[in-house]
């Protein structure tokens, strides 16, 4: 299997402009993670997915982050509009079953100027 | 309650020493804790994990060590090797949570020759 596979790998944007992170997650997994990564917050988990259907997005940050996951291979965190403190590391993560093991993709690094 | 609290936040060892990691929680419903590997422009990587009902795990150089009472766990690097430089991490699952995990700040090791 190739993994989670996550693109862009690099984004570079301007304020105001939207931005769509994609996702596809390894084959057969049914919970979908997306997280974002900076070095003031850490690791944070934004949504997660399972069979399709979000679960919990306590952690998306504002009406600005939008997810979805129209099938078992796609997802897209959508921003709209950016702004520059969206400048992170954005990354997708899959896992087989409860409490199991999340497998990462290897981000998308965005910057918002 | 659903915190995971991780020390130091950096560390730096020489080529064959021990590096230890600590992590420690309050809330009691917390079932699976996992360590997370993550190199620089990677992404984070399961490395091992352990369950509350035993008191330590070991795989190879890896160990964690679980103390239920105390709320703590911590990883041990045993024999440290320059290519165990990296950013761990700790996280905890909630029980009843899906396949969420709390994850704690990090810890950078750097292991010198």
């Amino acid at each position: 299997d190739a993994g989670v596979i996550q693109s862009p790998r690099h984004e570079v944007t301007e304020m105001g402009q939207e931005v769509t992170l994609r996702c596809k997650p390894i084959s057969g997994h049914d919970y979908l993670f997306w997280y974002r990564q900076t070095m003031m917050r850490g690791l944070e988990l934004l949504i997660y997915f399972n069979n399709n259907v979000p679960i919990d997005d306590s952690g998306m940050p504002e009406d600005r982050f939008s997810a979805k996951m129209p099938n078992a291979s796609f997802s897209t965190l959508k921003i709209q509009p950016s702004e520059p403190r969206d400048s992170a590391v954005y990354f997708c993560a899959s896992s087989l079953d409860r409490a199991g093991e999340q497998y990462f993709g290897p981000g998308t690094r965005l910057t918002v100027t | 309650q659903q915190q995971v609290k991780q020390s130091p936040q950096s560390l730096i060892v020489q080529k064959g020493g021990i590096s230890i990691i600590n992590c420690a929680y309050e809330n009691t419903a917390f079932d699976y804790f996992p360590w997370y590997q993550q190199f620089p422009g990677k992404g984070p990587a399961l490395l091992i994990a352990i369950r509350p009902d035993v008191s330590e795990k070991k795989e190879g150089r890896f160990t964690i060590s679980f103390n239920k009472s105390a709320k703590q766990f911590s990883l041990h690097i045993m024999d440290s090797q320059p290519g165990d430089s990296a950013t761990y991490f700790c996280a905890a699952h909630l029980t009843g949570t899906a396949s969420k995990l709390t994850f704690g700040t990090g810890t950078r090791l750097q292991v010198t020759l």
